[in-house]
């Protein structure tokens, strides 16, 4: 089975800084893998996704992040910070073979200071 | 295009009673619908999964029951709310061969 950690429980930037949100993730093969983001009281929203291909990938509101295979890592990165991105930031992972339904993580929020 | 629903956005129950929230999905077709709960700093618990009409698998044993009467309805339900029910209540989901997941807006539940 696989499984997702998010070492960072919270992290405060700078408006205008840079930011980089951490997840691992343990699975045998290729996975799926996403980050999404939730603003307080709302739903999920998909920022990127990753199936294959480029290990780059960009997502909306300006993010992107990098599949890293040696380090199983997909880190979510944003160059310059706004103040409307502060909130809680999931990354998943699902199979690439067999059931679809994704591991989340614990999540990470991000506070971001004027 | 695609949209979900669920109500109602915030409840307030009593220990002991009932409850029902609704989830409804516009735009697809046989679709894999989630029910997920949330509690703070702990991200998201899957509750309930289903990929077809009646078809309800548990991931969680728990003082809760899903079911599925259409095709785009899901159904959380309880008999008896325990305190420890109380949480964000996030409905989900998927096409039927894919595994990216389109949350709804949910549900704030306390019970008292």
């Amino acid at each position: 089975a696989q499984s997702v950690t998010q070492p960072d429980i919270h992290i405060t930037v700078s408006e205008g800084a840079s930011l980089e949100l951490r997840c691992n993730y343990s699975y045998g093969a290729t996975p799926y893998l996403f980050w999404y983001v939730q603003s307080p009281g709302q739903g999920l929203q998909l920022l990127l996704k990753y199936f294959s291909g480029d290990t780059l990938v960009q997502g909306i509101k300006g993010f992107e992040a990098e599949f890293k295979r040696s380090q199983s890592s997909f880190n979510l990165r944003k160059p310059s910070v706004h103040w409307s991105d502060a909130a809680e930031y999931f990354c998943a992972v699902a199979a690439s073979g067999g059931s679809y339904i994704p591991t989340f993580g614990r999540g990470t929020s991000l506070i971001v200071h004027p | 295009s695609q949209t979900i629903h669920q109500w109602p956005a915030t409840l307030v129950q009593p220990v002991g009673s009932p409850l029902s929230l609704e989830c409804t999905v516009e735009g697809t077709s046989n679709p894999n619908l989630y029910w997920y709960r949330q509690a703070a700093g702990r991200g998201l618990q899957l509750l309930f999964y289903s990929v077809g009409i009646g078809q309800i698998s548990s991931e969680v044993p728990q003082n809760l029951s899903a079911s599925r009467p259409q095709d785009r309805q899901f159904i959380l339900s309880s008999k008896k709310l325990l305190l420890s029910d109380s949480g964000f209540y996030l409905c989900a989901w998927s096409s039927e061969f894919g595994n990216e997941q389109f949350f709804g807006p949910g549900t704030r539940l306390t019970v008292l």
